[in-house]
């Protein structure tokens, strides 16, 4: 049974360049949320997704920023236009249910902006 | 806003003792708490999580207290390992309000195991 699966674990990106990553959430989850890590912080919480839904995007900042979660396929994160404080480790958790809230984490996408 | 907040930032333990890391919160209609250990380039693993219905919960080496009178969350750790070399993060929810919102974390503690 694959853990929460994210793609790629490392990306470099020029100012002004698009980010795209993915989340692939475990088995039978059907929640997806999204956080960022900057270095030596905890994780703040960016958007909460359920198949095809937006359920939250509180933590999103108001431009540049988008997700979705396709009927079929994993979870996106775009980021566009990308700028150096972009860059930091973006989570991705999965959990079955709201409710049922134990999410369990993948192991991340470390975005660098040159 | 509500935040989740963490003690010390750096706990520094002998293999072999036990460690105790604390948290405290301050949405008071918290009401899920979990603990997560996140060790160097991966991300946040799973330790162990209670509800507010409950003081107390143990697993296997790890017991997490809740005391919700004056907000504050701990891990306990029995009997330290090299493995247990991490950052530890509490995190907490309000799952019976509705909200949807996601976990809100705390800034970490990082526990060094001394040999």
């Amino acid at each position: 049974n694959a853990g929460v699966m994210q793609n790629p674990r490392h990306l470099v990106r020029r100012r002004g360049q698009e980010a795209r990553l993915r989340c692939s959430p475990m088995k039978g989850h059907s929640h997806v949320y999204w956080y960022r890590q900057l270095p030596e912080e905890g994780l703040k919480f960016m958007v909460y997704l359920q198949k095809e839904n937006i359920i939250d995007e509180s933590g999103m900042p108001k431009e540049r920023f988008s997700a979705e979660f396709p009927k079929e396929g994993p979870s996106i994160l775009r980021i566009q236009q990308v700028v150096r404080g972009d860059s930091a480790a973006y989570f991705c958790a999965s959990s079955q249910g709201f409710g049922n809230t134990e999410a369990f984490f993948g192991q991340g996408t470390r975005l660098t902006v040159v | 806003g509500e935040s989740v907040g963490l003690h010390l930032p750096t706990l520094s333990v002998q293999e072999g003792d036990n460690s105790i890391i604390n948290c405290a919160y301050s949405n008071s209609a918290s009401d899920y708490f979990i603990w997560y250990k996140q060790e160097s380039g991966k991300g946040p693993q799973f330790i162990i999580d209670i509800r507010s219905n409950m003081d107390k919960r143990q697993g296997q080496r790890v017991t997490v207290l809740l005391n919700k009178t004056v907000k504050h969350l701990s891990l306990q750790i029995a009997a330290t390992q090299p493995g247990d070399s991490a950052v530890y993060f509490c995190a907490e929810n309000e799952v019976s309000g509705g909200g949807a919102d996601g976990l809100t974390f705390g800034k970490g503690t990082h526990l060094i195991i001394q040999p």
